[in-house]
């Protein structure tokens, strides 16, 4: 089916672990975001990505890396999960200059124990 | 500083109420807003861009004032179906960043 999509939707993990978040889109969007949405907070931006093996920090980059060796995947590690990373990862994407309208994956609510 | 502020609320209103959401931003070079609506526990959606004449959709009116950064949102009949959070998004240009406010919460009662 056409559209975004995350997995795992739900993961529970150790701290030190390394857990990798996938995120998949059918449109060929050319931007590609990840942001992590905590309370009191609301979503800031990880990561993005304006093409293909472009990526660029955003406001919380540390502890987190990217890929993008296809258009349609972007997939983000956290190297060695941490309680801080505890959150719901969104996934997002946008075609044209990046700067319209920004299309959600689900979310994967992530448990750093 | 935060670069967008939004009042967290709860917004508790009756149905048919109108009820208006401000929020203001940090950076004179903001270039695009928008408002997202966001339903618990689920991914926010575009509910409408903000244009610098102002720009209206249905019961949605939306504003933008530059010269105090800030831009609005305006309910008018509120439904039930309106209960969300509602999130302002500032892009500044060059840089493909998105800033969020942390949300305004509606609540629309019967």
């Amino acid at each position: 089916d056409a559209g975004i999509t995350q997995s795992p939707r739900y993961k529970i993990t150790e701290t030190g672990r390394q857990v990798t978040l996938m995120c998949h889109q059918t449109w060929s969007h050319s931007y590609m975001f990840w942001y992590r949405q905590d309370l009191g907070h609301g979503l800031r931006l990880i990561y993005y990505s304006a093409a293909a093996d472009i990526t660029d920090k955003g406001e919380v980059p540390d502890g987190y890396v990217v890929s993008r060796s296809k258009t349609e995947n972007f997939p983000l590690t956290l190297e060695s999960a941490t309680r801080s990373q505890t959150s719901v990862y969104f996934c997002a994407s946008s075609g044209a200059s990046g700067k319209g309208e920004q299309y959600f994956g689900p979310g994967t609510r992530l448990t750093v124990t | 500083r935060k670069e967008v502020e939004q009042d967290p609320g709860p917004f508790n209103v009756p149905e048919g109420a109108t009820v208006a959401f401000n929020c203001t931003y940090s950076n004179s070079a903001s270039q695009s807003f928008f408002w997202y609506r966001q339903d618990c526990r689920k991914e926010p959606k575009l509910l409408m861009s903000v244009y610098s004449s102002g720009n209206e959709d249905g019961r949605f009116t939306a504003q933008l004032n530059r010269a105090s950064q800030y831009i609005s949102l305006l309910i008018r009949d509120s439904k039930l179906s309106d209960s969300a959070t509602y999130l302002c998004v500032v892009n500044i240009d060059n840089f493909n960043k998105f800033y969020f406010g942390s949300g305004t919460k509606l609540n629309v009662k019967p």
